[in-house]
């Protein structure tokens, strides 16, 4: 198994462009969620979703959409990328249930020029 | 709004010494604690969960406590090793989220020297 992947590594972005992070689990989790972590902050959470074709917003979704086409793949997408989104990018995936832990991807790493 | 706060920030330690990390948070009605490690440029790998019935997990040389009725939890790492060096992150799962959400400390950067 392959875990969680996330796709690309690293990107760099003028304002205003768009971009699309997948990440991909092989799992078969029902639970994806998307993360944002910042210079001395711990991770903050951006979208998630509870099942194919349910997404739900978390703590920081302003400027970001998601979309669970498919029960492996998570993807957010920036539409109009400032630089205020500079950050690392993990997504985490897990099985039901309320005493189960998250799998993490190894990360997205953008700046936003 | 539940937060969760990890002191002290940075931690330094000679190799051998035993070390606590400490974690609190503030709403106790929570399903369960998560340990995380994440080293430099990685992600996350979790170290231990406890559940809100439970008062401790352990596994080798991590002890994890809980004190929900305080909002207190402890990683405890004994004789320490260079190779435990990362930053240390708690989590809890909220009831208010049905548990389907974790909130996130801030991370214990700990370095331990040989």
């Amino acid at each position: 198994n392959a875990g969680v992947t996330q796709t690309p590594k690293f990107r760099v972005l003028k304002t205003g462009q768009s971009m699309t992070l997948l990440c991909a689990q092989d799992m078969n989790h029902e639970y994806m969620y998307w993360y944002r972590q910042d210079p001395g902050m711990g991770l903050r959470l951006i979208h998630y979703s509870v099942g194919e074709g349910t997404t739900a917003k978390g703590e920081v979704p302003d400027g970001y959409n998601v979309s669970r086409l498919k029960k492996q793949n998570f993807l957010l997408g920036l539409e109009s990328a400032a630089p205020s989104q500079t950050s690392v990018y993990f997504c985490a995936s897990r099985v039901m249930g309320n005493i189960e832990t998250q799998y993490f991807g190894p990360g997205t790493r953008l700046l936003v020029l | 709004k539940q937060e969760v706060t990890q002191i002290p920030a940075a931690l330094s330690v000679p190799e051998g010494e035993n070390l606590v990390l400490n974690c609190s948070f503030t709403d106790s009605a929570i399903y369960n604690l998560q340990w995380f490690r994440q080293d430099p440029g990685k992600g996350l790998t979790s170290l231990l969960l406890i559940q809100s019935s439970q008062r401790e997990q352990t596994s080798g040389r991590l002890n994890a406590s809980l004190d929900k009725s305080s909002g207190r939890s402890t990683l405890y790492i004994a004789a320490s090793q260079p190779g435990d060096s990362a930053t240390y992150l708690c989590a809890v799962s909220g009831v208010e989220t049905s548990g389907s959400r974790l909130t996130f400390g801030e991370g214990t950067q700990l370095t331990v020297n040989p």
